[in-house]
């Protein structure tokens, strides 16, 4: 089992839609998770981190936190094109050094 | 500076010769990564920096990679007799801390290797 888990996709959704991507992770000693979004071509950027249970909102951004079932997905509304890109699950146990893990991506497509 | 920035952006060098990968990290960030992503691959850790410190080398493919890291600042991944597998986008990213929002890192624009 891989320590960080994402449906490769390609995910197609139409233009002002929700888009819902979803990471699984193994170790239940994770602390902290981000969700990094990379054109293609360029480097990761954050768009958001979470470490409580629950949801946490930016925007039209919302990320969602389980720990108890090991699961944190982002959710996008409103849907854009501009949305188009791979977007990157990171998960970190914290304490003694940081173990940094990363998912290999979910490809969106927003159609417009 | 800015934002983490990487030396050279891209590198085209033929199979057997060495390379040097710089990264200068967000001034004031004490931890530093290096990532290797290959075409339309996920990111692939390779080591990990805290300070000048590498708690964790468990990444690095093979004795053919180190790097190093000095004044707990710049850092360079250098590659000995390169291999056309090597060929990726070399990414370095930088972190203020290890507590909390701290450990958000931010990505450099990378250094794009092509071994011939």
């Amino acid at each position: 089992q891989k320590e960080v888990e994402q449906n490769s996709g390609p995910l197609s959704v139409p233009e002002g839609a929700i888009a819902s991507l979803n990471c699984t992770y193994s170790d239940r000693g994770s602390q902290s998770f981000f969700w990094y979004r990379q054109y293609s071509g360029k480097s990761p950027e954050l768009i958001m981190f979470i470490y409580s249970n629950g949801d946490k909102e930016d925007g039209r951004f919302t990320a969602q936190l389980n720990k108890a079932s090991q699961y944190v997905s982002l959710l996008i509304r409103d849907s854009q094109p501009s949305d188009s890109a791979t977007y990157l699950c990171a998960v970190i146990i914290s304490g003694g050094y940081q173990k940094v893990t990363f998912g290999t991506g979910t490809k969106l497509q927003v159609i417009p | 500076g800015a934002g983490v920035s990487q030396s050279p952006s891209n590198k085209v060098t033929e199979k057997g010769k060495d390379v040097e990968l710089r990264c200068d990290p967000i001034s004031g960030h004490t931890a530093l990564y290096w990532y290797r992503q290959s075409l339309g691959q996920g990111l692939e850790f390779l080591i990990y920096f805290q300070g000048n410190s590498a708690p964790d080398k468990s990444g690095l493919p093979s004795d053919r990679f180190s790097a190093e890291r000095t004044g707990g600042s710049v850092s360079t991944l250098t590659i000995q007799r390169t291999q056309q597998e090597d060929s990726a986008v070399y990414l370095c990213a930088s972190s203020l801390g290890p507590s909390g929002y701290q450990e958000t890192q931010y990505f450099g624009p990378g250094t794009r290797l092509l071994v011939l």
